[in-house]
């Protein structure tokens, strides 16, 4: 069976210091990745995806960026955090648009 | 603009009511629709919609999708405390997946 991995579970990093998020799915080939964030317990925010091996669309670039160096790892990365950078940050994958998402358990960035 | 709202935004309700939530969508390339239920966590899957009119059912739980008015409703039937969480709703154009804000359910006991 498919199951995906995403670490640290929490993060506390100061102002300016840089990021790094590792998420892998195991099981599967191929498959489409992304990274959401999401500030206060609502909505999910899309903020990367791809749907191959260095393909990555951005929809918020900012001052965070994605890199997919192999089939089945994603990193969602920073030179320089900021404090509106704080959220939970949630990794997932599917295997197409006629399948459901798969969520890993997230990681609690908190920038001070 | 790609566009997926949720409402109500916040319900608080009874153990025991029926509750209807509900996703409207503005997308190119409309391929699904998905629900999620999110606690202190990672959300967890509920139910995939692709056709109109076609009712999804788990449980007390149940959904349907209108591709022509570009809308989803969420039924919980006897809702339960367990039931208190927030439900996502999320439309795949293509590869790209796009959520709405979410509605937050407390069930009063």
């Amino acid at each position: 069976s498919q199951t995906i991995h995403q670490w640290p579970a929490t993060l506390v990093q100061p102002v300016g210091s840089p990021l790094s998020l590792e998420c892998t799915v195991e099981g599967t080939s191929n498959p489409n990745l992304y990274w959401y964030r999401q500030a206060a317990g609502r909505g999910l925010q899309l903020l990367f995806y791809s749907v191959g091996i260095g393909q990555i669309s951005s929809e918020v670039p900012q001052n965070l960026s994605a890199s997919r160096p192999q089939d089945r790892q994603f990193i969602l990365s920073s030179k320089k955090l900021l404090l509106s950078d704080s959220g939970f940050y949630l990794c997932a994958w599917s295997q197409g648009y006629n399948s459901p998402l798969h969520f890993g358990n997230g990681t609690r960035l908190t920038v001070t | 603009e790609d566009k997926v709202v949720q409402s109500p935004l916040s319900l608080v309700v009874h153990e025991g009511d029926t509750v209807t939530l509900n996703c409207s969508y503005e997308v190119t390339n409309f391929r699904s629709l998905l629900w999620y239920k999110q606690e202190k966590k990672a959300p967890t899957f509920l139910f995939m919609l692709t056709s109109s009119g076609i009712e999804k059912k788990s449980g007390r739980l149940s959904s349907i999708l209108d591709k022509k008015e570009l809308f989803s409703i969420l039924n919980i039937t006897a809702t339960q405390t367990g039931d208190s969480a927030v439900y996502l709703c999320a439309v795949v154009r293509d590869d790209k997946i796009i959520f709405g804000k979410g509605t937050r359910l407390h069930i009063l006991p």
